[in-house]
């Protein structure tokens, strides 16, 4: 069975520090991996995946996330955070023999401070 | 990016009656389409995989005779919750896949049954 952890209900940051959410995973074979947006009321927006290739992946709005396979974590990562960047975060894994069907974590709130 | 269109964004409506939500994809074609129902403060779990054509494939737990899902085109899939009642009251998310495997998400569905 697959799975996927987000260790933290929020993440608070200061304006312009570097942000972190976490995610582990679950999952046998090789996972494809992404993370998603949401903003109050709004459905989810793609920030970006790993499926194969190098480990760090670059997304949407100066986000990124590296893939450690030895660790089995997909952290995504933001060198300075913006107040806007403020929302709900989620990690998902899909199986590779069933893409398509996203397993999601907990969501992480990051609250970003001016 | 790829838009999926979800009608109406809020509906309210009485205990006993069936509600149903359009999911569209505006600018691509969708094979298969994805229905997520989502908690306040929650995460997504997904309800069924909706492929065009064929029946939907419900995940374990979900009612298939009280969530109706028909994906009559390759742009549409419609969500119909029969007999609703208050604990059907949710956000509902639908997505839809793209030729890349990637996954794009609705605006959401905020269904309430008084």
């Amino acid at each position: 069975a697959q799975s996927v952890a987000q260790p933290e209900d929020q993440v608070n940051v200061a304006e312009g520090n570097p942000l972190t959410v976490k995610c582990t995973y679950s999952v046998s074979g090789n996972p494809y991996l992404f993370w998603y947006v949401q903003y109050p009321n709004r459905g989810l927006q793609f920030l970006l995946k790993y499926i194969t290739g190098d480990n760090l992946v670059k997304g949407s709005y100066g986000f990124e996330a590296e893939f450690n396979k030895s660790q089995t974590s997909f952290h995504l990562k933001k060198p300075s955070a913006l107040v806007s960047d403020s929302a709900l975060y989620f990690c998902a894994v899909s199986p590779t023999d069933s893409w398509g069907k996203l397993q999601f974590g907990a969501g992480t709130q990051v609250v970003v401070t001016p | 990016g790829a838009v999926v269109s979800q009608h109406p964004s809020r509906v309210i409506c009485k205990s006993g009656t069936s509600v149903k939500i359009e999911c569209r994809s505006l600018d691509f074609q969708a094979t298969t389409m994805f229905w997520y129902r989502q908690f306040p403060k929650k995460s997504l779990m997904l309800m069924a995989t909706s492929n065009e054509g064929s029946k939907a494939t419900y995940e374990q737990g979900v009612e298939k005779d009280k969530f109706l899902i028909n994906h009559a085109s390759l742009t549409l899939s419609t969500l119909t919750v029969t007999s609703a009642h208050p604990e059907d009251s949710s956000f509902y998310i639908c997505s839809a896949q793209g030729t890349t495997g990637e996954q794009y998400f609705g605006p959401g569905t905020r269904l309430t049954v008084t």
